[in-house]
């Protein structure tokens, strides 16, 4: 399944499959990302970061990618798990501060 | 020690109270962070303080006065708060605000001002 991140904040998968979720970003002179995984009752979770003279990174079954000519970044979640259900925002540092986005939630259906 | 601690985790309070929202941290972050959370919505960023100095007031009203009395704590003091400042308040910490790392975020205090 695939989000369009601002335009369809929430995502429903099956468990199992691979889940996609978008976030355009703002500010170009933005050098740094993070994708943040904020369960209910939570604050928000680390997940994985980029760097801007990066395009792809990935770490357990997360992949980010960046896209700086579109201000696009997206986080895939491999084989997503009912564990995965949650808010996912991403973040741009920006002037030394994090800004976050719109986020997405994420519903797993088992 | 790798977390954020935040107290208390629930607060109710009255429009003419005062009270204090607390954070803790002992991973040695010299930067520390309120972002106010409402439901559905992203964190929005309040006060940063880097080394125990108060470096960015994101237009926030006086109402919420922050205080960092050490490297370790920060402190959110809430005066005549109006029903919609009901929200999640959330502390985060990092080594400095100038790294390339992400923020510790606390649980948060949910906060229903009545």
């Amino acid at each position: 399944g695939e989000s369009v991140g601002l335009h369809l904040p929430t995502l429903s998968v099956q468990e199992g499959d691979n889940s996609i979720i978008n976030c355009a970003y703002s500010n170009s002179a933005s050098d740094y990302f993070i994708w943040y995984k904020q369960e209910s009752g939570k604050g928000p979770q680390f997940i994985i970061d980029i760097r801007s003279n990066m395009d792809k990174r990935q770490g357990q079954r997360v992949t980010v990618l960046l896209n700086k000519t579109v201000k696009h970044l997206s986080l895939q979640i491999a084989a997503t798990q009912p564990g995965d259900s949650a808010v996912y925002f991403c973040a741009e540092k920006t002037s030394n501060q994090f800004y976050f986005g719109t986020g997405t939630s994420l519903t797993v259906i088992p | 020690d790798t977390e954020v601690t935040q107290t208390p985790k629930h607060l109710v309070m009255g429009m003419t109270n005062k009270k204090s929202l607390k954070c803790e941290q002992h991973m040695g972050h010299r930067a520390m962070y309120w972002y106010k959370q409402k439901a559905k919505k992203p964190p929005e960023l309040m006060f940063v303080y880097s080394y125990e100095k108060l470096s960015i007031n994101e237009s926030v009203p006086s109402r919420f006065s922050p205080e960092c009395p050490n490297s370790s704590l920060l402190n959110l003091h809430l005066h005549a708060l109006q029903p919609e400042d009901s929200a999640l308040y959330l502390c985060a910490s990092s080594l400095s605000t100038g790294d390339n790392y992400g923020y510790t975020f606390g649980s948060g205090t949910r906060l229903t001002v009545v």
